[in-house]
């Protein structure tokens, strides 16, 4: 079964600082990867996913994540945050076999400062 | 509808009642999610539809919860003598693949369930 770990319960940055939010997972293969988004009052909304391919992808709203085999990573980084990015944030595994219920992180809750 | 519909959004009960919570799909999504979001924690996963096919109650916690779906349209969150413990969002989430790790899930905005 896969596992996911979110490390930072709680990151916080000031607005126009670069953002990196730490995603490790446990799997025996390369699994299918996802960052979520959870605004407040609002359900989650897929921010980017990996597959296979470039290990560097590209998300909405300005954001992008790395796969890293060796590391068993896959973290979110933003250039330059907005106050609009403070929300909760979510990374999850599908296994590419088996089980087809996706495994999420417990959330990192993102503050930003003025 | 456009979005993951679920209701109510917030409901306070007193512990031991029975509780509903409903959740109403994309239209033409096969695959329905439960997921559980206690405070300060990660999504739980619940129980899982696909289709007509017999549903995945593998993260149901106790006999007190039941969900039931009829084809691909609304599906029903029951939890029987709620206890304290039992408070948290609800998370409901359709898709329209079929059984794969790659389904992007679309949320509702939740029912957060408050048990006094």
């Amino acid at each position: 079964a896969q596992s996911v770990t979110q490390p930072d319960i709680h990151i916080t940055v000031s607005e126009g600082a670069s953002l990196e939010l730490r995603c490790n997972y446990s799997y025996g293969a390369t699994p299918y990867l996802f960052w979520y988004v959870q605004s407040p009052g609002q359900g989650l909304q897929l921010l980017l996913k990996y597959f296979s391919g470039d290990t560097l992808v590209q998300g909405i709203k300005g954001f992008e994540a790395e796969f890293k085999r060796s590391q068993s990573s896959f973290n979110l980084r933003k250039p330059s945050v907005h106050w609009s990015d403070a929300a909760e944030y979510f990374c999850a595994v599908g296994a590419t076999g088996g089980s087809y219920i996706p495994t999420f992180g417990r959330g990192t809750s993102l503050i930003v400062h003025p | 509808g456009a979005g993951v519909s679920q209701s109510p959004s917030n409901k306070v009960t007193e512990k031991g009642k029975d509780v509903e919570l409903r959740c109403d799909p994309i239209s033409g999504h096969t695959a329905l999610y439960w997921y559980r979001q206690r405070l300060g924690q990660g999504l739980e996963f619940l129980i899982y539809f696909q289709g007509n096919s017999a549903p995945d109650k593998s993260g149901l916690p106790s006999d007190r919860f039941s969900a039931e779906r009829t084809g691909e349209s609304v599906s029903t969150l029951t939890i029987q003598r709620t206890q304290q413990e039992d408070s948290a969002v609800y998370l409901c989430a359709s898709t329209r693949g079929g059984s794969s790790g790659a389904n992007v899930l679309t949320f509702g905005a939740g029912s957060r369930l408050t048990v006094l």
